[in-house]
C-alpha cells in the first residue's frame, strides 16, 4: 500500500502567496523527502529531510516533520508561476532499505498569475 | 551535466510486441533504478541495481518485464510480450550510493511513455 499520502490533491493561488502542501506516511523512516515533477518530464529533487530532524530550509522552501504524527508538510513561500507542478513527498522504511524510495500520488500546484 | 538519458521519449506498440526501453545513468553514479508512472497507481518502484548487480526485483509485475545493467552506463527494461494495461511512463533514476542511502537523492530521466493498443 502506499507509503506517503499527501494533501490536497490540487491546490491552486495566486502568485505571491504560500503554498503547503502535507504528506502522511504509515511505518516508521530514516528520512523524507520532497520532489517536484513539471508537466511530461522527470522528477527534481527538492530536499531531504531525515528522521532526527524537524525543520529544513532550503531558499524559499521550508519542510517540517513530526515522527510522532507520521506527517511532513511543504512550505512554498512567495509563489512563483515557475512554481506550477505536482509535488511528490517519498518515504523509505526502515524494514526495507533505505534505497527503496515510495511515492505518495502527489499534489498538482497551480499558481495563477 | 547531461543528466539521466532515457529513450525512446514516446512507444507506441500493439499488444503482443517486445518494448525495450533504454535508460543511461548520470555518469559515475552506482546507483540505477527503474520506475513506472500511472494516474491509478502513481509511481511504482520495479526493480533497482546497485553495481549493475540487482538488488531487489520486487516491484517487476510479471514475468514479462525483465531488466538488465550490462555496464555501469546502460540499462534496459524490457516487456515481452506487451499488454495494454503496461501503458505508462517508465522513468529510470539514478544515484551516487557512497555511505549512507540517506545522503543520495535520485536524479530521474524524462520518462518514457509506452502506448500498448
Amino acid at each position: 500500500s502506499q507509503q506517503g499520502e499527501e494533501d490536497p490533491q490540487a491546490l491552486s493561488i495566486q502568485e505571491g502567496e504560500n503554498a503547503t502542501m502535507n504528506c502522511s506516511y504509515k511505518t516508521s523512516i530514516n528520512n523524507l523527502q520532497w520532489y517536484r515533477q513539471n508537466s511530461g518530464r522527470g522528477l527534481v529533487h527538492l530536499i531531504l529531510i531525515r528522521s532526527n530532524e524537524r525543520e529544513k530550509h532550503s531558499g524559499r522552501l521550508r519542510v517540517t516533520l513530526d515522527t510522532s504524527k507520521k506527517s511532513s508538510s511543504l512550505l512554498i513561500t512567495a509563489s512563483r508561476a515557475a512554481d506550477t507542478a505536482s509535488y511528490f513527498c517519498a518515504t523509505d522504511a526502515h524494514n526495507q532499505g533505505a534505497q527503496k524510495l515510495v511515492f505518495g500520488q502527489g499534489t498538482r500546484l497551480t499558481i495563477n498569475p | 551535466d547531461a543528466g539521466v538519458i532515457q529513450s525512446p521519449r514516446h512507444e507506441v506498440t500493439e499488444m503482443g510486441q517486445e518494448v525495450t526501453l533504454r535508460c543511461k545513468p548520470i555518469s559515475g553514479h552506482n546507483s540505477l533504478f527503474w520506475y513506472r508512472q500511472t494516474m491509478m497507481r502513481g509511481l511504482e518502484l520495479l526493480i533497482y541495481f546497485n553495481n549493475n548487480v540487482p538488488i531487489d526485483d520486487s516491484g517487476m509485475p510479471e514475468d514479462r518485464f525483465s531488466a538488465k545493467m550490462p555496464n555501469a552506463s546502460f540499462s534496459t527494461l524490457k516487456i515481452q510480450p506487451s499488454e495494454p494495461r503496461d501503458s505508462a511512463v517508465y522513468f529510470c533514476a539514478s544515484s551516487l550510493l557512497i555511505r549512507d542511502p540517506v545522503d543520495s537523492p535520485l536524479h530521474f530521466g524524462n520518462g518514457t511513455r509506452l502506448t500498448v493498443t
